[in-house]
């Protein structure tokens, strides 16, 4: 049973423009979020995260929106730009004790055209 | 700072011969973990520790075996691999005393089970 889904396996936006990738989620257990970036050949980066308690965070071109009530996040790039192409990887975690682990989606593939 | 560092980079074995990939991570870092990831899998969990001389088992568990002697080594073991185990391996290390602190990954490891 997938916890992290992320329906999108692609995405293609014109550069400039507004990518908006999707993420939902399963276990209400969950309380923090993170997008990760992957380049081909290179590990996944940390991108940006955001925790329960707050419904947006922000970091520049970069802003990732909580929905808690439909389990959905989501990440818009404002403006994208040809380098932000890569495969986009959501993640959740729970506090608590015992929680280690975090839970990846299967990640969505964005292409910026110049 | 070299980070999270994997060796080797590239490894292609016959089906049946074993092989050790090394992670190490030069952060001081408490949690380590083992992924895999495969074409429109993602990143599934193999193995993960919590600390020198702990370990314990994630999603993708069989085949495959995990030493930490060392709090910076994180060892992955495949004692007779098979073509199911090609795939791309990552490492990643977490400060650990924050349940909500990101994943470091190294750059990963390309197996090929022929």
């Amino acid at each position: 049973d997938q916890q992290v889904k992320q329906n999108s396996p692609s995405l293609s936006v014109q550069e400039g423009r507004i990518s908006i990738l999707n993420c939902d989620y399963t276990n209400s257990m969950f309380d923090y979020f993170l997008w990760y970036k992957k380049y081909p050949a290179e590990g996944p980066t940390f991108l940006i995260s955001i925790s329960s308690i707050k419904d947006k965070n922000e970091d520049g071109r970069f802003t990732v929106f909580l929905n808690k009530s439909a389990k959905h996040l989501s990440l818009h790039i404002v403006p994208s730009q040809p380098g932000d192409s890569a495969v986009y990887f959501c993640a959740a975690s729970a506090s608590g004790a015992g929680s280690y682990q975090l839970t990846f989606g299967k990640g969505t593939k964005l292409s910026v055209i110049p | 700072n070299a980070g999270v560092t994997q060796t080797p980079k590239f490894r292609v074995l016959k089906t049946g011969q074993s092989m050790t990939l090394l992670c190490a991570q030069d952060m001081n870092h408490e949690y380590m973990y083992w992924y895999r990831q495969d074409p429109g899998m993602g990143l599934r969990l193999i193995h993960y520790s919590v600390g020198e001389g702990t370990t314990a088992k994630g999603e993708v568990p069989d085949g495959y075996n995990v030493s930490r002697l060392k709090k910076q080594n994180f060892l992955l073991g495949l004692e007779s691999a098979a073509p199911s185990q090609t795939s791309v391996y990552f490492c990643a290390s977490r400060i650990g005393v924050r349940t909500t602190g990101e994943l470091f990954f190294g750059e990963g490891s390309r197996l090929t089970v022929l």
